[in-house]
């Protein structure tokens, strides 16, 4: 079975400048979420999917972050415009469904790397 | 708000000595509970998880009791390898209401020949 798959790996910008990152979710998966990891911490929700729509997005900076689940399969996050505290690892993953209690196991992609600066 | 405490890291230990990485948890509701691991290179995986209390989840040699009373998940092995240097993450989903994952920050574990 194929795994979440991400792309780019790694990316360099500049402050101001946009980025915008991919995810391919496990076939038949119905949840998908979007972490921002910084270095030397744990990853941090920022939008969750249930096809393709929104489930939670509270912690999503809504000024400069977007993102969407078209179709309820691949989903793109944005930023627009990047700041240098943006320079964080962007994991996606992806899970069966979300369970009666969250308690489905969630299944992550290798990540994007972003450097801003 | 939900939260997750971890040990500080990194830790480092020789192999086939023991492991407890300690985890203590905050919750609204009855949480579900994760140990995920990040080999260098790789991505998070899932390594074991609890959804009540006094389950055990295990995995690998690795092993974690969900304790109520003491709010805890440690993490164990009773003899660590190479190949188990990592990073190791403990995790909840609260359930009540909200299916986030709340990770910890993480302890760095590296075993040495």
């Amino acid at each position: 079975e194929a795994g979440v798959a991400q792309s780019p790996r790694y990316k360099i910008i500049e402050k101001r400048q946009s980025v915008a990152f991919w995810c391919n979710p496990i076939s038949g998966h119905a949840t998908l979420y979007w972490y921002q990891q910084i270095l030397g911490q744990g990853p941090k929700l920022l939008i969750q999917f249930q096809n393709n729509g929104v489930v939670d997005d509270s912690q999503l900076p809504k000024d400069r972050f977007s993102a969407e689940r078209l179709k309820g399969v691949d989903s793109t996050l944005k930023i627009q415009p990047a700041k240098l505290e943006d320079s964080a690892v962007y994991l996606c993953a992806s899970s069966l469904d979300l369970g009666d209690r969250g308690q489905e196991t969630q299944y992550f992609g290798p990540g994007t790397r972003l450097l801003v600066l | 708000g939900n939260s997750v405490t971890q040990m500080e890291g990194p830790v480092t230990l020789s192999e086939e000595a023991f492991l407890t990485i300690n985890c203590t948890y905050t919750a609204t509701g009855y949480p579900s509970l994760f140990w995920y691991v990040q080999y260098p290179g790789e991505g998070l995986q899932l390594l074991l998880k609890a959804t009540k209390a006094d389950d055990k989840g295990s995995n690998k040699g690795f092993e974690a009791t969900y304790r109520k009373e003491t709010t805890s998940f440690h993490l164990e092995k009773g003899s660590v390898q190479v190949s188990d240097s990592a990073v190791y993450f403990c995790a909840l989903v609260s359930g009540a209401g909200s299916y986030q994952l709340t990770f910890g920050k993480g302890t760095k574990l590296s075993v040495i020949p």
